[in-house]
């Protein structure tokens, strides 16, 4: 069955720009869960959706959302880009949680100029 | 708050040769343990997981971990490692308590490179 899908794998934005990022899980699983991974920081959480709802926030400023849609299809929006968000966006899928060990994309590499 | 240390951020080892990936965690409540690998340009793929019951856990390609709840470690071995074995090794952490789960916490990552 297809793993979890990224797109864009590759992404370059301007300071001060937006950015939508897309998350396609594994199908059947319906929790969703974001993480920024930078050489200084390593992977940090970002969110957690499961059926539609947030479950989980990490500490992240507000210029960070996300959002799940029915289809447990996931996006995650970044505004006002800075160049410490230049990162790798790693999103995972599960069916119920991290209980069962998460299933990742091969992420999307953004680079912010 | 839990927390997780891996105490090598870089292990060399030749073929053949058996390695050890140190983790340490902190967490006041039970916790579930995992390990997860990272080859260059890609995500993160499940080793195996420790959820309860034996503290002895094997994984894919090899690897396994034991759990110890005294010396709250979850070190990775693998008796002989490949060359396909060199990747970043993270060990995770989560927190369960009354049916609730807080954040997977991931440790900084433990590069291995093996060397022919």
């Amino acid at each position: 069955k297809a793993g979890v899908t990224q797109t864009p794998r590759y992404l370059i934005k301007t300071r001060g720009q937006q950015v939508t990022l897309s998350c396609s899980p594994i199908s059947g699983h319906r929790s969703v869960s974001w993480y920024q991974q930078t050489p200084g920081q390593g992977l940090q959480f970002l969110f957690e959706y499961f059926s539609e709802t947030q479950r989980n926030k990490g500490n992240f400023p507000g210029r960070f959302s996300g959002r799940q849609f029915s289809n447990s299809r996931s996006e995650m929006n970044v505004s006002t880009l800075e160049l410490g968000d230049s990162a790798l966006y790693l999103c995972a899928s599960s069916y119920w949680g991290q209980t069962y060990g998460y299933t990742f994309g091969s992420g999307t590499r953004l680079t912010v100029v | 708050a839990q927390s997780v240390t891996q105490l090598d951020s870089q292990v060399p080892v030749f073929e053949e040769a058996p390695v050890e990936l140190r983790c340490n965690y902190s967490s006041s409540v039970s916790v579930y343990l995992f390990w997860y690998v990272q080859y260059p340009n890609q995500g993160l793929q499940l080793l195996l997981k420790y959820l309860s019951g034996s503290t002895l856990v094997k994984g894919i390609n090899g690897f396994e971990a034991e759990f110890n709840k005294s010396q709250t470690s979850f070190h990775l071995r693998k008796p002989s490692v490949h060359i396909s074995d060199t990747a970043e090794y993270f060990c995770a952490v989560t927190v369960h308590y009354g049916g609730s789960q807080g954040n997977l916490i991931f440790g900084k990552g433990t590069k291995l490179s093996v060397k022919p």
